[in-house]
């Protein structure tokens, strides 16, 4: 199986703040990586596909990129409606797994 | 509107067994590809299973092959998961999510863009 190492695990950043998450895979996924968001108590929903694709709705402040093991998830102005886990996933292999998750806190 | 909208969970001894319905709307549900997803309690999402649109190939995890069986049926919209066996270890919300697919080149990039809201399912004595 494919393991996806996400980091951090968990952050505290303010409103404005650019911020970025990377994660990585334990071999390389060419551009097979995704990325959702999860609100407490709702489901996740998707933000970008193909590492760098962005997902129909979801703001430009979102950008993906990387390639082969290592890719980030950078949001370039944190918005009060982004304190959320993200989470990760590859779906190179039949069994998709996700990442541990990151957990962005209001500092 | 795209609707997909997961039943059937609930409390089941361990042992017991459980059988999830995820009713899909909006769209054309026999062309596409479905999984189910599981969330236990204040962990990360893990994939479960994976179906065809037409039902032929069909994956499942290492942790409930074996025990779980997914399915569907394109005439009613429903994808389902029979699970049998279960275990503390199942407790957790279930969702079910569509998978498409973009095409770059020669190259498929697939991901799960429509999620259902989930449905709990607790394995408890």
């Amino acid at each position: 199986d494919i393991q996806m190492t996400q980091s951090p695990s968990s952050l505290s950043a303010s409103v404005g703040d650019r911020v970025t998450i990377t994660c990585r895979a334990s071999q390389s996924i060419s551009s097979n990586l995704n990325w959702y968001q999860q609100k407490p108590g709702k489901a996740p929903k998707l933000l970008m596909y193909a590492a760098s694709s962005l997902q129909s709705g979801v703001p430009s402040r979102f950008s993906g990129s990387g390639s082969g093991t290592d890719f980030t998830l950078t949001i370039s102005s944190l918005q009060p409606e982004d304190f959320a886990t993200y989470y990760c996933q590859q779906s190179y292999s039949t069994g998709v797994t996700f990442g541990g998750g990151t957990k962005v806190e209001i500092k | 509107e795209v609707q997909l909208v997961e039943s059937g969970g609930g409390l089941v001894q361990p042992g017991g067994s459980l059988r999830l319905s995820c009713a899909a709307s909006g769209f054309t549900f026999s062309s596409y590809e479905m999984n189910w997803v599981r969330q236990a309690p204040g962990k990360g999402l893990e994939w479960v299973s994976y179906i065809s649109s037409s039902g032929s190939t069909i994956y499942y995890a290492d942790s409930v092959k074996g025990r779980f069986t997914i399915s569907r049926d394109n005439a009613k919209n429903s994808l389902y998961l029979q699970m049998n066996s279960l275990r503390a270890e199942d407790t957790a919300v279930y969702y079910c999510a569509r998978m498409v697919y973009s095409k770059s080149g020669k190259t498929n990039y697939y991901y799960m863009d429509v999620w259902g809201k989930g449905t709990t399912v607790t394995v408890s004595s």
